[in-house]
């Protein structure tokens, strides 16, 4: 079992609010990734980090933001939750090349 | 331009029979290839992986992939298929430090 985690698994929110999902590994994996998975879509990648103090828009033109301040963890924010944003949020870690581990993902439902 | 083109949405076997999903690639250069599996509610799990070692990679659950580069192909194989391994595949190139998926094949066992 790999040691990413993701929180909260579930989560049904307003619009309007902001909303940080949580992403943190213990493998001390520099690369860090966000992907967006629409129900029976495929992945896209949104954002993804290098390392500390890195951070890089994905091919998927997302409106969250992320940060990287400390290795282990990678949390992305939407500053104004809408509908449009109802999706599964999965986050990675890997070291390049090798592999990437995936957390359990983060649905997100805004009414 | 690195892509992944899954040729089959959805993929239906019975029990006990072979399991093939395909997967073509596009790169610039040789890439890393990975199969990842995703049970519903699940976080994605490597089944295998390939980065120009052996051609033919064995993953775990008795899964394996030829890496054809004449065809750009890494097909997934499994000789008898079990009903665990319903689930949805993703088929997935490495390169310039970003993952690229395929958008999936989901496989139905059958008893």
């Amino acid at each position: 079992e790999a040691d990413i985690y993701q929180t909260p698994r579930y989560l049904v929110i307003g619009t309007g609010k902001k909303i940080t999902l949580e992403c943190s590994q213990t493998m001390g994996h520099d690369k860090m990734y966000w992907y967006q998975q629409d129900p029976g879509m495929e992945l896209h990648l949104i954002h993804y980090s290098y390392g500390v103090n890195s951070t890089e828009k994905g091919d998927l033109s997302s409106e969250s933001t992320v940060s990287r301040i400390r290795t282990e963890h990678f949390p992305l924010t939407l500053e104004s939750a809408r509908p449009s944003h109802t999706s599964q949020y999965l986050c990675a870690s890997g070291l390049g090349g090798a592999e990437a581990f995936f957390g359990q993902g983060t649905r997100l439902t805004v009414v | 331009a690195q892509s992944v083109t899954q040729l089959d949405s959805h993929v239906s076997v019975s029990e006990g029979t072979p399991v093939l999903l395909r997967c073509n690639y596009s790169s610039s250069y040789s890439p890393s290839l990975f199969w990842y599996v995703q049970h519903p509610n699940k976080g994605l799990q490597l089944l295998l992986k390939y980065t120009s070692a052996a051609t033919l990679v064995k993953g775990i659950n008795g899964f394996e992939a030829e890496f054809k580069k004449s065809e750009t192909s890494f097909h997934l194989t499994k000789p008898s298929a079990h009903m665990s391994d319903a689930a949805e595949y993703f088929c997935v190139l490495y390169n310039f430090n970003k993952f690229y998926f395929g958008s999936g094949t989901k496989l139905n066992v059958k008893p």
